[in-house]
């Protein structure tokens, strides 16, 4: 099955500089790669997405890059703020229907950023 | 939308006690997901529903756990006999077509 390494496993920053996370994948197949964002005590939410078509992809101060060759796929967040501070987890999966559609995630990275 | 609704929040049970979890999905939404949360082993998928069938439950870890989704509207999980092991965060979420998934708030297990 796919496995999925996440790292690092903390990280921190001072507010204005940049983070980046970066994910391992080890199917091949996997054709879709969520990043999530989890405070404390809640609930994981999506931040941004990037499918095998597409090599990068940007959303405000987020942005995902995927290299299908390499299989690895990045998160970066510029100008960081205290309320980036969160753990981030990656994911991915084979989409397509049936089983392809389980979600592996990472182990997560805790991010803090410092005022 | 209400989003995901899982209840109930908190459940603190003895060890040998029957548990059971319930989840609503978003309306619409034809997938359900069932995942367990610890700090050692992190997010775990145990097991997803498709139009309201399992299509993967090998994420189940043993024959004590038991999921069912009777209706598009409506999802169980169930742990008999539960055990302190069995304590985490369990999460619920939903898509449509495999998607983005829409986690809801999660029900914190213990297990004394």
């Amino acid at each position: 099955g796919e496995n999925v390494e996440q790292h690092p496993s903390t990280l921190s920053v001072q507010e204005g500089d940049s983070a980046v996370i970066k994910c391992t994948y080890s199917d091949s197949a996997s054709n879709y790669f969520p990043w999530y964002k989890q405070e404390l005590g809640k609930r994981p939410q999506l931040i941004i997405d990037i499918r095998s078509n597409v090599g990068e992809k940007k959303d405000q101060r987020i942005a995902v890059t995927l290299n299908k060759t390499a299989k690895h796929f990045s998160l970066h967040i510029t100008e960081t703020q205290p309320e980036d501070s969160a753990v981030y987890f990656c994911a991915a999966s084979r989409g397509g229907g049936g089983s392809n559609y389980k979600l592996t995630f990472g182990k997560g990275t805790l991010l803090t950023v410092n005022p | 939308d209400a989003g995901v609704i899982q209840s109930p929040r908190h459940e603190v049970t003895e060890m040998g006690q029957e548990v059971t979890l319930r989840c609503k999905p978003i309306s619409g939404h034809d997938y359900l997901f069932w995942y367990r949360q610890t700090m050692m082993r992190g997010l775990e998928l145990l097991i997803y529903f498709n139009n309201n069938v399992p299509i993967d439950d090998s994420g189940m870890p043993e024959d004590r756990f038991s999921a069912k989704m009777p209706n598009a509207s409506f999802s169980t999980l169930k742990i008999q006999p539960s055990e302190p092991r069995d304590s985490a965060v369990y999460f619920c979420a939903s898509s449509v077509a495999g998607n983005t998934q829409y986690f809801g708030p999660g029900t914190r297990l213990t297990v004394l």
